[in-house]
């Protein structure tokens, strides 16, 4: 039972251009969700949350949209830069946000220059 | 300022064998989180500690178990190991009194855990 969601395992994009990396996910209870970024050979690295009481939360090129009502979350990138090619995992967390994280399978984004 | 550290990076045990993976948690950090990531998964929460308990744990047998140390680092230990137990097992630390935000939360590398 996926409770986090990323249906699309990979996504390419033109330098420049918007990436759109989508989520769902199932739980209600859910109140914290998170991006996470990973390179081969590194741990992931936080990139931008979002709390349920938000429909939007922006950190400079990245910006995050949370539909409470459809259970869906979704990261845009904007421009995308060949160093935004990574993996990229969606996570969330109830309880106020919990160190307990429940993520989805990834997206493999690849931005060509 | 070290960030997580975690050790081994690479081991390759047998099926049946036992197996121990440490972390050490970023400075000021108090509390650790061991995921497993299979291959083409997202990382699965195994458990958590703080205050050298267990707190919180996820959909995982009683083969996996861990401890903390008053220093705050971390072992996981994995008993009569399966096939499917060969994924890559990050360790998070966070600071339990500063409020769980995304940039709280520090993941390690991982160790890469093979069975044959």
């Amino acid at each position: 039972d996926q409770q986090v969601k990323q249906n699309s395992p990979s996504l390419s994009v033109q330098e420049g251009r918007i990436s759109i990396l989508n989520c769902d996910y199932t739980n209600s209870m859910f109140d914290y969700f998170l991006w996470y970024k990973k390179y081969p050979a590194e741990g992931p690295t936080f990139l931008i949350s979002i709390s349920s009481i938000k429909d939007k939360n922006e950190d400079g090129r990245f910006t995050v949209f949370l539909n409470k009502s459809a259970k869906h979350l979704s990261l845009h990138i904007v421009p995308s830069q060949p160093g935004d090619s990574a993996v990229y995992f969606c996570a969330a967390s109830n309880q106020g946000g919990s160190e307990k994280l429940v993520f989805g399978k990834g997206m493999k984004l690849t931005v060509n220059p | 300022d070290a960030g997580v550290t975690q050790s081994p990076t690479h081991l390759i045990k047998t099926r049946g064998q036992q197996v121990t993976l440490r972390c050490s948690p970023k400075s000021g950090h108090d509390t650790v989180s061991w995921y497993q990531q299979a291959l083409g998964q997202g990382p699965q929460f195994i458990f958590q500690y703080y205050e050298e308990e267990e707190r919180q744990r996820g959909n995982f047998p009683d083969r996996f178990s861990g401890h903390q140390f008053p220093n705050y680092s971390s072992e996981l230990n994995v008993n009569a190991l399966l096939l499917g137990d060969s994924a890559l097992y990050l360790c998070a630390s966070s600071f339990r009194q500063s409020g769980v935000t995304g940039n709280t939360i520090y993941f390690g590398e991982g160790s890469w855990l093979t069975v044959v």
